[in-house]
């Protein structure tokens, strides 16, 4: 059974840092692509950042593009997203997602995780 | 202002058929699949239609999916009260480099 857990939420100043991990259960997680989709308050959903089964080809929404570094430890089955200079319409909660194809990045999302609350405030 | 683009809203009544649709470009839904997703209240989204017009298993057969040059559309047959949810069209951006969601759809179920 695929399973995608997410933590390292939490509340942060504006400026501030934070990491947020995603452990993968129950495929080779080396053989997908993964992708990081957050969904502020009340709002739809915006795709963040994507990153290649081997970790070598990364991509990055606009919004984020130079303060968001996707990674991942296939050694460790996890995917991180660091997300550095945080304003507040980065508030959200942020989702892990699973590509459902082998070896390509899409938006075909055939798992996810159950998300993690961020929340920049003073 | 979303890449692609939904309607806010839509409804129908028990039995019916309800279309969502999604409108795109030539870098995204022109030369690119269309996947959509449903997200219920509280909940992570969930995987309804990919490649266009496929149905993952266990995802009912009431809800097919289409495209048409740059526009996409979800059709709900047989409209259920479970079916009011948030809908949601995806697809990758050639242009951008970067996946790309419509601003969603609330289906109310009258």
């Amino acid at each position: 059974e695929v399973q995608l857990l997410e933590s390292g939420g939490g509340l942060v100043q504006p400026g501030g840092s934070l990491r947020l991990s995603c452990a993968a259960s129950g495929f080779t997680f080396s053989s997908y692509a993964m992708s990081w989709v957050r969904q502020a308050p009340g709002k739809g959903l915006e795709w963040v950042s994507a990153i290649s089964g081997s970790g070598d080809s990364t991509y990055y929404a606009d919004s984020v593009k130079g303060r968001f570094t996707i990674s991942r430890d296939n050694s460790k089955n996890t995917l991180y997203l660091q997300m550095n200079s945080l304003r507040d319409e980065d508030t959200a909660v942020y989702y892990c997602a699973k590509v459902g194809d082998v070896a390509v990045v899409t938006t075909y999302f055939d798992y996810w995780g159950q998300g993690t609350l961020v929340t920049v405030s003073s | 202002q979303s890449v692609l683009t939904q309607p806010p809203s839509a409804s129908g009544t028990p039995g019916q058929r309800v279309t969502i649709s999604c409108s795109g470009s030539s870098s995204n839904i022109g030369i690119n699949y269309v996947y959509w997703y449903q997200q219920l209240p509280g909940t992570a989204p969930k995987l309804l239609i990919y490649r266009n017009n496929q149905r993952p298993s266990g995802v009912p057969d009431r809800f097919s999916g289409s495209k048409s040059g740059t526009s996409a559309s979800l059709a709900i047959s047989g409209l259920r009260s479970e079916d009011e949810a948030d809908y949601y069209c995806a697809a990758w951006d050639a242009s951008l480099s970067g996946g790309v969601f419509g601003g969603g759809t609330k289906l109310t179920v009258l």
